[in-house]
């Protein structure tokens, strides 16, 4: 399976942008880009997903590059409930697989 | 509208002794699936099924057992507990086998054994 790159944590304010980066260089032309969250004590919850154009969503915004081997989600204003940890996953596209969660980016918003 | 319901919540068994974990969703999904994750860590697949009588194995399937008798519901049963055996279970669903397709978890069953 493809593998993705996250920072372990990032920091920002409550009501600003957040841009969360995820590195997926060897990911290969059927792969799906996937976002989840996790809350504290919750299961982990869908984002966003896209292939190759930018999606938006009413939770957030997924930024592909062109060549697809970076993608950034973005919250267009953080509150304080978007502290959660956040996981950046590919999946193939006709296949029964489950999701390869990694550690994820433990994000922190500050009041 | 109550997606992946996930009983009991917390549990806590002793080494050797046996338990199912339920898992039911009510939107009609075809595939489910079940996962755990311990401290620190993402989470990571035990058993899968892409429809009823249909199950397969993931990551991590050694000392669990499933079945799918019905499209509602995919019990996860410890055959004989072990201590590396605690860990939060969660249980999810999508709509269709296609794996882009988004997955809806429950808030899963915290499990801890003696």
């Amino acid at each position: 399976d493809a593998k993705t790159t996250q920072p372990n944590s990032m920091e920002s304010n409550e009501e600003e942008p957040v841009h969360l980066p995820c590195n997926h260089s060897t990911i290969s032309g059927t792969d799906y880009i996937h976002w989840y969250r996790q809350l504290p004590s919750q299961g982990p919850e869908y984002v966003i997903h896209g292939l190759t154009s930018n999606v938006n969503n009413r939770m957030a915004s997924l930024a592909i590059a062109e060549d697809r081997k970076s993608s950034t989600l973005i919250l267009h204003r953080a509150t304080l409930r978007d502290a959660a940890v956040y996981y950046c996953i590919l999946t193939s596209g006709g296949g029964a697989d489950g999701l390869t969660f990694g550690k994820g980016t433990h994000l922190i918003i500050q009041p | 509208n109550a997606g992946v319901t996930q009983t009991p919540k917390f549990q806590v068994l002793k080494t050797g002794q046996s338990m199912t974990l339920q898992c039911a969703q009510d939107m009609n999904h075809e595939y489910m699936s079940w996962y755990r994750q311990d401290p620190g860590m993402g989470l990571r697949l035990i058993h899968y099924s892409v429809g009823a009588g249909i199950t397969d194995q993931g990551e991590v399937p050694n000392g669990y057992n499933v079945s799918r008798s019905t499209t509602e519901d995919f019990p996860l049963r410890l055959l004989s507990a072990a201590p590396s055996q605690t860990s939060v279970y969660f249980c999810a669903s999508r709509s269709g086998r296609a794996s882009n397709q988004p997955q809806h978890f429950g808030d899963g069953t915290r499990l801890s054994i003696l």
